[in-house]
């Protein structure tokens, strides 16, 4: 059975610190891993991942994907208090894992 | 631009009551798709649709159907609604094409069924 499985639950961090969250999937298929951010309402899109070793850069927010080893990390530095959220990870646009909450302190 | 648009945002249905979420999307996405997400948790894929006339379940279909007449529209119908339905859906769309595509999501549906 395909599986998404995101590491940690969740995470409370001062702002500044930089921290790394994971996606680990076994997925028949695999065609693409997205990254999503959920504050109160609706997901809204950071990155598509399709390619092993490419990372894609957004600001203070970063991702790469290793299909090999079957993940993806989101790396978010100098963190602010605007970047609490739920990360979620999606692959092949159907199956999510059930997010990493992120709550950064002043 | 409305993007991905469902209705209603807020709904409290009684125990084997049925009801309609709509949804709507002026994209021109051939894929749309209902998920749920009940709280502190990620979002489960209940129906999918890759075209007009085409759906396929997802991860939890049951007590749930779905219908594709047109690429606008794709309405989620709850028969007999349970209190374990209870959630907020979201409708979402997406063109793909080989790899996959960014998905768009509608605000979202509150539904509580007491």
């Amino acid at each position: 059975e395909d599986k998404v499985v995101q590491s940690p639950l969740s995470l409370v961090v001062h702002e500044g610190d930089t921290v790394t969250l994971n996606c680990s999937y076994e997925v028949t298929n695999f065609r693409s891993l997205l990254w999503y951010k959920q504050e109160k309402k609706a997901p809204t899109f950071l990155f598509m991942l399709t390619s092993s070793g490419i990372e894609k850069k957004s600001g203070r927010l970063s991702s790469i994907l290793d299909k090999k080893e079957l993940f993806s990390i989101l790396n978010i530095t100098a963190t602010q208090t605007g970047d609490s959220a739920v990360y979620l990870c999606a692959v092949n646009d159907m199956r999510f894992g059930a997010g990493t909450r992120l709550t950064v302190k002043p | 631009n409305a993007g991905v648009t469902q209705t209603p945002k807020f709904r409290i249905l009684k125990i084997g009551q049925s009801m309609t979420l709509q949804c709507t999307q002026d994209m021109n996405h051939n894929y749309m798709y209902w998920y749920r997400q009940d709280p502190g948790m990620g979002l489960k894929l209940i129906y999918y649709s890759v075209g007009a006339g085409i759906t396929d379940k997802g991860e939890v279909p049951n007590g749930y159907n779905v219908s594709r007449s047109t690429t606008e529209d794709f309405p989620l119908r709850l028969e007999l609604a349970a209190p374990s339905q209870t959630s907020v859906y979201f409708c979402a769309s997406s063109y793909r094409t080989g790899d996959g595509n960014t998905i768009y999501f509608g605000e979202g549906s509150w539904l509580t069924v007491v």
